[in-house]
This record gives structure tokens, C-alpha cells and sequence, in this order.
């Protein structure tokens, strides 16, 4: 098993541009999230999934939006890049749809620069 | 907004020492509480998943207790070694909001041979 992976690992973008990260798992679980880690901050949740088809905003949606077409994979797109932005991404997924109690799995993450 | 603490924000110990660190979450609407442990230059692992009151989880000298009542999670390392150098984590989550985590900003640990 890979776990979960995420591509690509660095990225430089330049404002207003747009790009997709990629995340995705072989474990077959149920739920996926994204995460992005700033500096003096804790991990904060972009959007999250329960199942294929089903999104959900979290803590800090604005700017990115996901879909979630099959178990596997959980793209998180940026629709017009922003300094803001720049950070750290996380995908995380667990094996059921509930992710109280359930271990989350993380991936290696995404250094994302936003000049 | 959800409010999820953790204390101190960084420690050293030498090798050897024993150390616990606190992790504070609101006490009414509680479900879950995490501890993760997230290495330099790598990805968060998990420790512990814990839901009952006066929970007690163990994996090898890596502790760690639970009071919903009062709001707190105490995470103890026994005899330190400079491997444990690490940012421990702990994440929150409410009956209210099951599907979310909110994480603390973690505990930084140094272990000194």
C-alpha cells in the first residue's frame, strides 16, 4: 500500500493563477481531507469528505474547492492563487465516513508558494 | 470557533528525563480527542484516538490520559530518548461538529543526547 499520496510536492505559483493539488489513497477509506498548515497555527481544515459525491466545507474553504468523483482521489483546486495561500498542505483520509474516532492518515504534504 | 490549547509550546529535556505536555479542549459537546506525533519533514502519525472519560492509552513509553469533564488530555513520554524529538499534536473533535478536527499547535519537543 502507497497510503495516502499528494502531488506535487513543491509548487511556485504567481498570483491569480490557478492549480490543482492532487491527493489520493489506495486503503479504500471513506473519508478525505485537506489541511493547511501555517506557521504559529495548528492544522486547519480546508474541506473535508465523507464519500464519493459528498463535500463539505471546514474551518477555512474560501478560495479552494474540492470534488470527490471516486474513493480514491480528492483534488483540492485553487481557483485564483493568492499570498495567502502560501503553506502547507495536508491530505488525510481514514477508514470510515466518521472521522471522530477513526486514526487519520496523513500524507506527505504539498509546500505551496504564492508570490 | 473552537478552542484547542496545548502546553508548553516548546520543551528540552536531556535524555532520560520524563516530560508530559497538556492538551485543553472545551468540556461540554466532546467525542473524540487525537494525539498525533508529526516529525520534522514528515507527515503526522497517530498515537492515540480517545473517547471515554478516564481513558488511558499506552504504546511503549508513550502515555496518555483523558478528563472530559474538566477539558484535558495529558500526554507523558518515560525516559526520554533524542527519537522522540518531536511536534505533538493533539486534535479535538465535538459532537456537533464529528466530521471536523481542530488541532492544537502542538507541543515541540527537543530531546538532547
Amino acid at each position: 500500500n502507497a497510503g495516502v499520496t499528494q502531488t506535487p510536492k513543491f509548487q511556485v505559483l504567481k498570483t491569480g493563477q490557478s492549480m490543482t493539488l492532487q491527493c489520493a489513497q489506495d486503503m479504500n477509506h471513506e473519508y478525505m481531507s485537506w489541511y493547511r498548515q501555517d506557521p504559529g497555527m495548528g492544522l486547519r481544515l480546508i474541506h473535508y469528505s465523507v464519500g464519493a459525491g459528498i463535500t463539505d466545507q471546514g474551518e477555512v474553504p474560501n478560495g479552494y474547492n474540492v470534488s470527490r468523483s471516486t474513493t480514491e482521489d480528492f483534488p483540492l483546486r485553487l481557483l485564483s492563487a493568492a499570498p495567502s495561500q502560501t503553506s502547507v498542505y495536508f491530505c488525510a483520509s481514514s477508514q470510515a465516513g466518521l472521522a471522530g474516532a477513526d486514526t487519520q492518515y496523513f500524507g506527505p504534504g504539498t509546500r505551496l508558494t504564492v508570490l | 470557533i473552537l478552542n484547542v490549547e496545548q502546553s508548553p509550546q516548546s520543551l528540552h529535556v536531556q535524555e532520560g528525563d520524563s516530560t508530559n505536555f497538556t492538551c485543553s479542549f472545551p468540556s461540554s459537546n466532546f467525542y473524540a480527542l487525537h494525539w498525533y506525533r508529526w516529525e520534522t519533514a514528515k507527515s503526522p502519525e497517530a498515537l492515540f484516538v480517545m473517547t471515554l472519560n478516564g481513558d488511558e492509552k499506552k504504546k511503549g513509553r508513550i502515555s496518555a490520559t483523558l478528563n472530559t469533564k474538566e477539558g484535558y488530555s495529558y500526554l507523558y513520554i518515560k525516559g526520554s530518548q533524542p527519537e522522540d524529538s518531536a511536534t505533538y499534536l493533539c486534535a479535538f473533535i465535538g459532537i456537533r461538529g464529528f466530521q471536523k478536527l481542530v488541532f492544537g499547535t502542538g507541543t515541540r519537543l527537543l530531546v538532547s543526547p
